[in-house]
């Protein structure tokens, strides 16, 4: 089944050392998107691509990054994550028709980070 | 500036019970759209609907019914015979007008328990 596929669903970290989570998706959609959702909060957009195009949200700091090598793989990278980087990462990805008809976003499970 | 309130934080009902989910948003914008999506405890988001602003049908798709109204800025969601496994988050969001992105803005989320 096509579908938005997110390593790994659990991830634990040293305060200060660099994680990497990854996402891959089957669904050839052009845009993807990052999410953090901490406990009992509204996911939180970091950032988009649209296709190679990189749309920071003026919010997200700079210790956030991302990469996206190709259509199908995009990684967010926590430079030196911190404690209160503890939260649930979301990937998404939507296939915009560029007609002003916003297409429903498709979600991974999610990769669960802690930090000791 | 766009907005989506969601007031009931958490609700518990007993199974079979009806339900109805409550969403006010704001916008300026003359077309946008509205979704529902559900966040089970496995943690991903499971796209539910999406409606137009143009389109203030109301919708019915087995036990759930969407309420759009326009006057009243207000996406209302209602379960039917409410089931144990419809317990899970549920999230309204907005998104404007866009060609090349469908980015959602959520509201904060109500929390859905259905006992037996």
């Amino acid at each position: 089944d096509a579908m938005v596929i997110q390593n790994p669903r659990y991830q634990v970290t040293q305060f200060g050392k660099p994680v990497t989570l990854s996402c891959s998706q089957t669904l050839n959609h052009n845009v993807m998107y990052w999410y953090q959702q901490k406990s009992s909060q509204a996911p939180k957009l970091l950032f988009h691509y649209y296709d190679k195009d990189f749309n920071n949200e003026a919010d997200t700091p700079d210790n956030f990054q991302s990469r996206r090598p190709n259509t199908s793989f995009c990684f967010l990278d926590i430079r030196s994550p911190g404690l209160g980087d503890a939260a649930m990462y979301l990937c998404a990805t939507s296939r915009p028709t560029g007609t002003h008809s916003n297409q429903p976003q498709h979600f991974g499970d999610g990769t669960r980070l802690s930090i000791l | 500036a766009q907005k989506v309130t969601q007031a009931q934080t958490e609700i518990s009902v007993v199974e079979k019970e009806d339900v109805t989910l409550d969403c006010v948003y704001e916008t300026r914008d003359t077309t946008y759209y509205l979704f529902w999506y559900k966040q089970p405890p496995s943690g991903e988001l499971v796209f539910l609907i999406r409606r137009n602003s143009f389109d203030e049908q109301n919708e019915i798709s087995g036990r759930y019914s969407w309420n759009f109204q326009k006057s009243t800025s207000s996406f209302n969601f209602t379960i039917t015979a409410s089931q144990v496994v419809d317990s899970a988050v549920y999230f309204c969001a907005l998104s404007g007008p866009s060609y090349n992105t469908d980015k959602l803005i959520f509201g904060t989320g109500t929390r859905l328990q259905v006992f037996p």
